[in-house]
Parts: C-alpha cells; structure tokens; sequence
C-alpha cells in the first residue's frame, strides 16, 4: 500500500530546459508535501515544500505545483543544470497519535544532459 | 556547523550476529527520526524520538530491531540477530523542533550489509 507514489523512475532533460518531476498520493490527510534531492553516498537533502492549504510554493529555479483534487503535486526545475542531476523524493507528512509521520516516494532519478 | 552524522558509514555482519548503528543528530534537535532505504526504494520510517521520549515505534519491522535516545541527543539503533533482509541504508534524520513544517536534515547513512 503505497501512500505516496513516483511512476517515472527516471528523467533526462538537455541543460537549460525545464525538468519536471511527479508525485502522486493517496491519502487526503496529509498536510504538507516535500521534495528531496539525493547524490550519491549522501543523505536525502530538504528542496522545497508546499503546506496542503496552498497550490504553489516558488524557491528560486524550483517551483512545486499542488493539485488536491487530483492528489497530485509536481516540481519543476527551470532552468535546469547539470548540478541539478540525482535522485528526487516527493515525501507527505500527516499526524498521527500526538506526532508527524513521513512518507516517501521511491524516487525519480533526474539526469541534465550538458 | 556540523550536520547529522552516521557511524560506520558502512558495515558487513554474518547472518545471526548484532550491530549497532550510531546517530549523532544536530546539536539541540529536538527530533530524531531513524529510516530504513532498500535498494530503489525511498527511505522507510522506522522510529521516531523527542529528546529522549520515543514516540512512534511504528515502522520497526520485528522485536529485533531496538533503538534508543538516553539523552536526548545522541541516538543507537540495534539490530540482533541479524538476517540476510536487514541489508539495508540507515538513515537517521533530525529536526530542530516537532512538526510537520520542520525541516529534516539527513545524515550520510550506514550501510549494512548481511552475509
């Protein structure tokens, strides 16, 4: 039973375009939404996030994108660099018993051709 | 400053033998949250401590699988008896207080590996 779901496994984009990167939930209780950025040997690293009561949260070249009715949300990356190549969680968290949990995507790995 | 660190950064144990992960989170978090990753997985949840309360144990897969905060701070998850399943990344993440808006910061994560 996966709550939170990221079909695209993979992602090559030319430098200077824009990437676009998916999510999908289930659950309507969760209350924010979370992008994480993964190189290699290294932790999962905070991008942005979204709180459940908005559509649109902007950080520089990074924007996500919130459709409840959908249970969708969505980053983009524009415009798009090399450094910007790893793996993307879209995470949820929602309460529960007195805490926060977090969900996380499977990942999609993002590749920005040069 | 310094980030959330891990030790070992990796480590082999036989089948059957105990390990030991170590989390040193953020100074002064509040919270620690201990994931496992599977290979082309996103992390899992395992646990979750405020100082040195734990207060979701939810996501440990089996009564092998302990971990503890005595202090609030530094954080140990043990796995007994390991099995050839446990092979795994283990993430620890902190975050300065409790929330859902709360950023979580990552470490390096250890990887086991069991023979």
């Amino acid at each position: 039973d996966q709550q939170v779901k990221q079909n695209s496994p993979s992602l090559s984009v030319q430098e200077g375009r824009i990437s676009i990167l998916n999510c999908d939930y289930t659950n309507s209780m969760f209350d924010y939404f979370l992008w994480y950025k993964k190189y290699p040997a290294e932790g999962p690293t905070f991008l942005i996030s979204i709180s459940s009561i908005k559509d649109k949260n902007e950080d520089g070249r990074f924007t996500v994108f919130l459709n409840k009715s959908a249970k969708h949300l969505s980053l983009h990356i524009v415009p798009s660099q090399p450094g910007d190549s790893a793996v993307y969680f879209c995470a949820a968290t929602f309460r529960t018993s007195g805490t926060y949990k977090y969900i996380f995507g499977t990942g999609t790995r993002l590749k920005v051709l040069a | 400053g310094a980030g959330v660190s891990q030790s070992p950064r990796y480590k082999v144990a036989k089948r059957g033998q105990d390990v030991a992960l170590r989390c040193d989170p953020i100074s002064g978090h509040v919270s620690l949250f201990w994931y496992q990753q599977a290979l082309g997985q996103g992390p899992e949840f395992l646990t979750y401590f405020q100082n040195e309360a734990q207060l979701d144990k939810s996501g440990l897969p089996s009564d092998r699988f302990f971990a503890e905060r005595p202090e609030g701070s530094v954080s140990t998850l043990k796995i007994q008896r390991t099995q050839q399943e446990d092979s795994a990344v283990y993430l620890c993440a902190s975050s300065l207080l409790a929330g859902a808006a709360e950023t979580q910061y990552f470490g390096p994560g250890t990887r086991l590996l069991v023979l």
